[in-house]
């Protein structure tokens, strides 16, 4: 079975470019989250969705943040405009209900990342 | 509000030693415990959860961690190290819908 999908795997932009991070979860999850990872700050969590509605953006850290997920396939993060404090590693995770387990004992499936550079 | 706290940014062990990362936890109920593990380059990858029952919970690669209400401690252990062990191990708790909290991670490096 393929796991977590992200694209692409490396990005290289200018300040002030829009970016765009993509992912696909795994078929037949129902949650996903978006993770960004630096050395200061570690690994934090930006948003996730159940079933394909944003439960907690708290997370976002401004307005230039945007993220979407129009199906249950398909997800996007979007930077507009970027900013070099904004490199860092991006992942990707999803997660499916399992009989007999509240949602909090879920484990996420991660994705490779998407290492972004702003120059 | 609920908090993760890994105490050792990094550690050195000896390929052969034994291993114990630590991990402390804040969260006002039973919690869900997790622990991941980093490769470099990759993504993380579960290794063992704790949720109810055996206190003592065995995972993936020969780990094994304990729950310890009374310390709010759930520390990651293995016998015996292995250089593919050399990684970056993040203890998680989880609480409320589907929200995971993370520790800031413990770099494990190993030495022939």
């Amino acid at each position: 079975d393929a796991g977590v999908i992200q694209s692409p795997r490396h990005e290289v932009t200018e300040m002030g470019q829009e970016v765009t991070l993509r992912c696909k979860p795994i078929s037949g999850h129902n949650s996903l989250f978006w993770y960004r990872q630096t050395m200061m700050r570690g690994l934090e969590l930006l948003i996730y969705f159940n079933n394909n509605v944003p439960i907690d953006d708290s997370g976002m850290p401004e307005d230039r943040f945007s993220a979407k997920m129009p199906n249950a396939s398909f997800s996007t993060l979007k930077i507009q405009p970027s900013e070099p404090r904004d490199s860092a590693v991006y992942f990707c995770a999803s997660s499916s209900p399992q009989p007999g387990l509240a949602s909090q004992g879920n484990e996420q499936f991660f994705g490779p990342g998407t290492r972004l550079t702003v120059l | 509000a609920q908090s993760v706290t890994q105490p050792d940014i990094h550690i050195t062990v000896s390929e052969g030693a034994s291993l114990e990362l630590r991990c402390n936890y804040s969260y006002g109920a039973t919690p869900y415990l997790f622990w991941y593990v980093q490769s470099p380059g990759q993504g993380l990858q579960l290794l063992l959860k704790y949720f109810s029952g055996d206190t003592l919970v065995q995972g993936i690669k020969g780990f094994e961690a304990e729950f310890k209400r009374s310390q709010s401690s759930f520390n990651l252990r293995k016998p015996s190290v292995h250089w593919s062990d050399a990684a970056e191990y993040f203890c998680a708790v989880g609480g409320g819908y589907q929200k995971v909290t993370f520790g800031t991670g413990t770099k494990l490096q190993v030495i022939p």
